[in-house]
């Protein structure tokens, strides 16, 4: 069993669609980030978070710590959003990451 | 915040050969780490590099095969020595600030073994 779980796997929205993606955890936690992988392969940390909400721009994070459990959200999306989103946790000692949820926005 | 210089961005090498894969930091910064991202496959660590000795590697990775340098705070690299196909994959320049803890990712080698 992984330690992070996201749902779901692949994901295909129209332009302006809200997109929620999830990340569920098994193990305690420090912090949780949200990544953002394009298709050459570079990341971009978009959110750390180990409390509450946070919000950038069109994305919002959020953490239900009880729940062990973490969402992404986009509000209207755009094409230029379309990346794979990973969902990494970590423990205090190392990093555990999820299998990513590929995005594709349609126009 | 740190910004990350990873080089090269892609290469295509054949079997038996080893490619050095350079990670540049704009900042000195104390975590420096290394993963390995097969196709379709989520990030695996091989190894925390460490400044002025050896790496520490994780579970199923060596340093002959994985031999890691980091002389100084802001630079590192990592060889993948003897490559067969199965090395083929993105490899990835990571940097943790020890102040905020956030996480900050090189722009990726993508590496093809024929």
């Amino acid at each position: 069993k992984n330690e992070v779980e996201q749902s779901p796997q692949n994901l295909t929205a129209q332009e302006g669609e809200f997109i929620t993606i999830n990340c569920s955890y098994s193990v305690g936690i420090s912090a949780l980030h949200w990544l953002q992988q394009h298709p050459g392969g570079g990341i971009v940390s978009l959110f750390m978070l180990s409390s509450g909400k946070k919000k950038h721009g069109r994305l919002i994070a959020t953490i239900n710590i009880q729940e062990k459990h973490s969402s992404l959200h986009i509000t209207a999306s755009h094409p230029r959003d379309s990346a794979v989103y990973i969902c990494a946790v970590h423990t205090g000692n190392q990093f555990y990451f999820g299998t990513g949820t590929s995005l594709t926005v349609i126009p | 915040s740190a910004v990350i210089s990873q080089k090269p961005s892609r290469d295509i090498c054949q079997r038996g050969t080893s490619l050095t894969i350079q990670c540049q930091v704009d900042s000195q910064v104390t975590m420096m780490f290394w993963y390995r991202q097969q196709p379709g496959q989520s990030l695996t660590l091989i190894a925390t590099a460490n400044q002025g000795s050896e790496a520490t590697y994780e579970s199923g990775f060596v340093i002959d095969k994985f031999p890691i340098s980091r002389p100084n705070l802001t630079f590192s690299t990592l060889t993948v020595s003897n490559m067969s196909p199965e090395d083929s994959s993105i490899y990835l320049c990571s940097v943790r600030t020890s102040g905020g803890g956030e996480l900050f990712f090189g722009e990726g080698s993508r590496l093809t073994v024929l």
